[in-house]
């Protein structure tokens, strides 16, 4: 069963407005990755929040990790039609070595 | 900048053959990992290797197997194809001592097995 679950499955937003995507996952880890792809291509990884941090920021992207309620949020922040793509949360499990991933959410940005 | 690439793009193979998907990196990573990628079910781990003639099953190994001879090629074998293995397969690298760190993807390779 997946570890990660993405929330909403997918969104649509217009160019320059935020989009806000949730993962929520059920055991303790070690830390929580965000990737994107787009359509019919590798994954590339965006950033990596460790199980003691809060929040990180890369450019316009922003994410929180809360560990009591077992969840992270993925903000982009003025987004753009080049950010139409799947994003995919994926957890390092406390005691584990494999990096799980979630359903991912599907985001389009209409121009 | 990393660079992980696959065998092909676009592959299609007939029910009980044998089919090999390479994957190979060029930043001398020690893990590589093999995923398959599927409509709803995100990216699921098959095999992955933290060295060279090492190799660990994934949560989905039946009907794969895997080959690290070299340490920058890591391939998939699937001994006889069958429909329901019909999916996307991604194949990723990460350096050691990074191992809970980012992994880097190649393009994917999807597979049709008729």
């Amino acid at each position: 069963s997946q570890q990660g679950e993405e929330d909403p499955q997918a969104l649509s937003i217009q160019e320059g407005e935020n989009a806000t995507m949730n993962c929520s996952y059920k055991t303790s880890i070690n830390n929580l990755q965000w990737y994107r792809q787009n359509s019919g291509r590798g994954l590339v990884h965006l950033i990596l929040i460790r199980s003691n941090e809060r929040e990180k920021h890369s450019g316009r992207l922003r994410v929180t990790l809360d560990t009591s309620k077992k969840s992270s949020s993925l903000l982009i922040t003025a987004s753009r039609a080049a950010d139409t793509a799947s994003y995919f949360c994926a957890l390092i499990k406390a005691a584990g070595n494999k990096l799980t991933f979630g359903g991912g959410t599907r985001v389009l940005v209409k121009p | 900048d990393v660079k992980v690439t696959q065998s092909s793009r676009y592959l299609v193979k007939r029910t009980g053959e044998k089919v090999f998907l390479e994957c190979v990196q060029d930043m001398d990573h020690e893990n590589m990992f093999w995923y398959r990628q599927d409509p709803g079910l995100g990216l699921r781990l098959i095999y992955f290797s933290y060295d060279v003639k090492m190799k660990e099953k994934g949560d989905i190994p039946e009907g794969y197997s895997v080959s690290r001879e070299k340490k920058e090629r890591f391939s998939l074998i699937l001994e006889s194809a069958s429909t329901n293995q019909t999916s996307m397969y991604l194949c990723a690298s990460s350096s050691t001592g990074r191992i809970y760190n980012e992994q880097f993807f190649g393009p994917g390779t999807r597979l049709t097995v008729l």
